[in-house]
């Protein structure tokens, strides 16, 4: 099976533009979860959508935005990007159905965004 | 508030010696828990959970983990740490919430081991 797969693998913005990043998950897999990662913060959650819906949401300021696509797919937007927005950007997926699941997530190797 | 910690920023090992990662959670109910390993320049790898059962559970690479529900903790264990094991080790709660649940991450322990 395909892993998570995530685009673009580096990106390089200016102050105030915006960015959509991509993620694939493994096929089955209808949970799919954003994080951002950077070396102060760790890792902090976005939001995750499951079945086209945001299901829950972390405490990122409006400007994180994100949608989730009948196959699965998700796709995540920053707008009017700012410096403090460089992090490498992850995509979890995992089965995570209602009726039960295993849980885990798989994780795609990242975005790397660097705002200048 | 909920929260997991992962008290060492790094830990360091000989190859050959038994290792541990600490990690220790406040979250209400009854949460699943998680160990992951990032690797330079990839995402984060599934290693081990527990969600019910045996304290002690076995996962991928040798890495055990025993879960503590007196102390809440979770800590990551190997019996004969290899340098190849070298990477940021991070421990993850799942728990439920507001009809929903949430993951929280650690904020990752750099294992180095030494040859």
């Amino acid at each position: 099976k395909a892993g998570v797969t995530q685009t673009p693998r580096y990106l390089i913005k200016t102050r105030g533009q915006q960015v959509t990043l991509s993620c694939s998950p493994i096929s089955g897999h209808r949970s799919v979860s954003w994080y951002q990662q950077t070396p102060g913060q760790g890792l902090q959650f976005l939001f995750e959508y499951f079945s086209e819906t945001q299901r829950n949401k972390g405490n990122f300021p409006g400007r994180f935005s994100g949608r989730q696509f009948s196959n699965s797919r998700s796709e995540m937007n920053v707008s009017t990007l700012e410096l403090g927005d460089s992090a490498l950007y992850l995509c979890a997926s995992s089965l995570n159905n209602l009726a039960g699941g295993t849980y885990e997530q798989y994780f795609g190797p990242g975005t790397r965004l660097t705002v200048t | 508030a909920q929260s997991v910690a992962q008290p060492e920023d790094q830990v360091n090992v000989a190859e050959g010696n038994p290792l541990t990662v600490k990690c220790t959670y406040s979250v209400s109910g009854n949460p699943y828990l998680f160990w992951y390993v990032q690797y330079p320049n990839r995402g984060l790898q599934f290693l081990l959970k527990y969600i019910t059962g045996d304290n002690l559970v076995k996962g991928s690479y040798g890495f055990e983990a025993e879960f503590n529900k007196s102390q809440t903790s979770f800590h990551l264990k190997k019996p004969s740490a290899l340098v190849s094991d070298s990477a940021l080790y991070f421990c993850a709660v799942r728990f439920p919430t507001s009809g929903t649940y949430k993951y929280i991450f650690g904020t990752g322990t750099r294992l180095k081991v030494l040859a």
